[in-house]
């Protein structure tokens, strides 16, 4: 079956350290989406990218980083310069003006 | 910048009885979506308004599109305890791909048995 998978679904850092994410989906989509969400809250995006070898910034990009070498592929860094990075992180991905397909999602938990 | 806002922010109803929840948003969309997310997992995509359709249906769910007044309602007929989940709606004001969509604070559904 076609999906999204997202690893870990928990992970656990100290302050101070980066933290990798792992996205992979193989729906064969052009786009993939990371998103934040906070308790309560809605999903704020965080990176996007509509091609391999591209990406763009969304509203909340300070503190993180990604790559995009393979299409199925969009792993998301968390720095040490995320000022708050405990979260809920999703990824999405989709197919030109379609809706988004998500991944389960990574919970990090940074004390 | 959060343009869609759900509303209530929590309903608890009786299993059998309609849940009904509202989205409102502030500028032109090109289409807008409504979305389900089950505790600590990811959103699920539910159904998807033109902003050339009044009312589209599937299954159980009912949604309504008014332009004039920047708002949608998700209606949910029959419940189920299986129906407890958030429900979030996206706008979409079209341009290229999902990087435009914004999502709302969402709005908490408990079915009770």
């Amino acid at each position: 079956d076609g999906g999204i998978t997202q690893s870990p679904k928990y992970l656990f850092r100290k302050e101070g350290q980066n933290v990798t994410l792992s996205c992979e989906q193989n729906l064969n989509h052009d786009a993939m989406y990371w998103y934040r969400q906070d308790p309560g809250q809605g999903l704020r995006l965080i990176y996007y990218s509509q091609i391999v070898n591209d990406f763009q910034k969304g509203d909340i990009a300070e503190g993180y980083s990604v790559s995009r070498e393979k299409k199925e592929s969009f792993p998301l860094t968390v720095t040490s310069a995320q000022k708050n990075p405990t979260a809920f992180y999703l990824c999405a991905s989709s197919r030109h003006n379609s809706p988004l397909h998500f991944g389960n999602g990574t919970r990090l938990t940074v004390t | 910048s959060q343009q869609g806002e759900e509303d209530p922010q929590a309903l608890s109803i009786q299993e059998g009885e309609n849940a009904t929840m509202n989205c409102s948003y502030k500028t032109s969309i090109n289409n807008l979506q409504w979305y389900r997310q089950n505790s600590g997992r990811g959103l699920v995509h539910l159904i998807l308004i033109r902003s050339n359709e009044r009312e589209k249906h599937s299954g159980r769910l009912r949604v309504t599109l008014d332009t004039s007044k920047k708002s949608s309602s998700l209606l949910i007929t029959a419940s189920r305890a299986a129906d407890t989940a958030s429900y979030f709606c996206a706008t979409d004001n079209g341009d290229n791909y999902g990087q435009n969509f914004v999502f709302g604070p969402g709005t908490r559904l408990s079915v009770l048995p």
